[in-house]
This record gives C-alpha cells, structure tokens and sequence, in this order.
C-alpha cells in the first residue's frame, strides 16, 4: 500500500490565486513528521512546511500553509496568492519515528501556474 | 552559507560499467541520504549515513553502495549499471540529531545519470 497519494497529477491556476494540493498519508506509526518540497524543473527539491503528528496547530510558512486533519490522515498544502514562481512539481513526504531517517515521497503533483 | 553539493551534475555511462557520485552536505551537518528518482516518480530512498556509519538502506540492489568520509562528504556508487539505473539521484543532508522526526532535509542539485 501506498503510504504517501497526490491524486492530483497536475493543477494548472490562474496567478494570484490560492490552491491547495492534496496529500493523504499511511502509517500505523502514532509519532511522523510531514513535509512538502517543492522542485522546480532544475531537479533540486526545495523544504517548504513541515508539520508534526503531535501538532496541536496547523504548520504556517509565509505563504505557504499545511491543513493538517489527522483523523482523515490528510496533509493538504495551501499556497496563496499564487505567483509565476510557484510553478514545479511538489511533494508531499513523510517521516515515521522507527529510528531510521527515510523520507517516504509521494508521486508529486505538477503545478502550473497561468499569467 | 554553500548548500549541499553534487557532483558530476550531469553523466552518460553505459550498460554495465560503474559510477560513483558524490556529495558535500551543508557545514556542520553530519547525516547524508540518497535518493534515486526516477522520470515521474517522486524520490526512492536508497542510504543514510550517519558518522560514517550506515543508519538506513531501502530496497535497493546490492549493486549499489555508499560510504561517509571523516570530512561528511559521501559517495555513491552503482556497479554493473543497467538502463533502469537512469535517473536523478538526490543527497541530502541533516544535522542527524537524534529527534529526527522534525529533522528537516536538505537536498542537492542532484546528479542526472543516463545509462545507455
């Protein structure tokens, strides 16, 4: 099974605009971390948010915002006012607490966005 | 401050040869991972390292591995390449506390490998 699901292959957004990206995690792990990176099409992967299991409040990060709802075990990043620059690819990661420093990645969702 | 740095960044081999990567993790940092992507796919864990001792292997061949010098740097390396093996392969480094949930990671450029 999955641990990590983008649904969202690719988003196409008018500037200025917010959008969200959806992220859905597994893990019978009751300690985890969430990440979103961000890769812009020179292949380098670039931190954005970070949001822990035991986060009482959602993860802010200037424009960036993480919707943390653990129950439905979803981690959706918010980006507002969309800017030209924010067009890449993004992913959503997870870290379990099993001792080891693995990052599990999701597939990613493309976003573009339109002037 | 300089990031974390890869090298080569670009690199054509062919079937069955070797490669060996390398990777400069951001100062004071002393945990490197790699990571394998692949076209459309998000990144694939392959190593950790920590204090020149390996902490995490994902599911990788045995064709592929890596050591930590006493300087942080790391190399990679991948024997008898096959054509799978073309990919974007990642470092990144972490101060490699030992809370590492929150521990964030910090990534390379990465090296583009094509294996003909």
């Amino acid at each position: 099974a999955q641990k990590i699901t983008q649904t969202q292959p690719g988003m196409f957004v008018q500037e200025k605009e917010a959008v969200t990206l959806d992220c859905t995690y597994d893990t019978s792990d009751p300690s985890y971390g969430l990440f979103w990176y961000k890769q812009p099409s020179s292949g380098e992967m670039i931190f954005l948010i970070y949001q822990g299991s035991y986060d009482q409040q959602n993860a802010t990060e200037g424009r960036y915002s993480l919707n943390f709802q653990k129950a439905r075990k979803s981690a959706n990043l918010v980006i507002s006012a969309s800017q030209l620059g924010d067009s890449a690819m993004y992913f959503c990661a997870m870290r379990e607490g099993r001792g080891d420093d693995k990052i599990i990645f999701g597939k990613g969702t493309r976003l573009h966005i339109l002037p | 401050d300089a990031g974390v740095t890869q090298s080569p960044t670009h690199l054509i081999k062919t079937r069955g040869q070797h490669v060996t990567l390398r990777c400069s993790p951001i100062s004071g940092h002393k945990s490197v991972s790699w990571y394998q992507q692949v076209l459309g796919q998000g990144p694939q864990f392959i190593f950790q390292y920590y204090e020149k001792e390996e902490r995490g292997r994902g599911n990788f061949p045995d064709r592929f591995s890596a050591r930590q010098f006493p300087n942080y740097s790391s190399e990679l390396n991948v024997n008898a390449l096959l054509l799978g093996d073309s990919a974007l392969y990642l470092c990144a480094s972490s101060l490699g506390l030992a809370s590492l949930i929150e521990e964030t990671q910090y990534f390379g450029p990465g090296t583009r490998l094509l294996v003909l």
